[in-house]
């Protein structure tokens, strides 16, 4: 079955320092989503993409956020430079059209501390 | 006003027992509500996907939607030590985004 896949699955890096967390989300879906989820806190919505596009993102994607698609395949995060409340569970997602009726489907996270 | 407010337990039951999670949301413009498992260190699984008021049941779960009162919930019949995880309730915006509650962890004791 196929599925969403993310890399590294643990990054360590100090305050200051810019990181790129890294998606292959699935190979037929055309909308992209970063979520994260802070240790005993609830899921958060970071960002959508679609068509090379950020279609949506929240008051927490500030300017040190930014998202890309290198390539056909990947979906990436970058965080410029990193806080310590930048410490959390980052999710990709991803879903074929986009629409409410559309099922996200998640990979398994990228756990990010920040030192 | 959250948007959506879950109550995160955690709840602990015994094997077989009938379990109850539940949600409200504030915005009533809110049409699909869904229920998402999520074990320990791994990503939301989606379990169940209900639109606008009613029930829709899927082997041992059942999931209902109250949009009067603007309450939903999940039922999970002869619980088993497997479905001890932590429930998310979400609903999507019109954009399409994941509105998510705060997550019930639930542990079923053999």
């Amino acid at each position: 079955e196929p599925e969403v896949t993310q890399t590294p699955s643990h990054q360590v890096t100090q305050m200051g320092q810019e990181v790129i967390l890294r998606c292959v989300p699935i190979s037929n879906h055309l909308y992209f989503y970063w979520y994260r989820q802070i240790l005993g806190q609830k899921v958060e919505f970071l960002v959508s993409f679609y068509n090379n596009e950020i279609s949506e993102k929240s008051e927490i994607f500030d300017d040190q956020f930014s998202v890309e698609r290198p390539d056909g395949s990947n979906f990436t995060l970058k965080i410029r430079s990193t806080k310590l409340e930048d410490s959390a569970m980052y999710f990709c997602a991803s879903s074929e059209d986009g629409g409410t009726a559309d099922e996200q489907y998640f990979g398994p996270g990228t756990r990010l501390t920040v030192t | 006003q959250k948007e959506v407010e879950q109550d995160p337990g955690p709840l602990s039951v015994p094997e077989g027992a009938i379990v109850s999670l539940n949600c409200t949301y504030s915005n009533s413009a809110f049409q699909y509500f869904m229920w998402y498992r999520q074990y320990s260190r791994k990503g939301p699984e989606l379990l169940m996907y209900t639109y606008s008021s009613g029930n829709k049941e899927d082997g041992r779960f059942t999931a209902q939607v109250d949009k009067s009162s603007k309450y939903i919930s999940l039922f999970i019949r002869d619980s088993q030590p497997s479905d001890s995880a932590t429930y998310l309730c979400a609903m999507i915006s019109n954009t399409g985004k994941l509105i998510f509650g705060q997550g019930t962890t639930l542990q079923v004791k053999p």
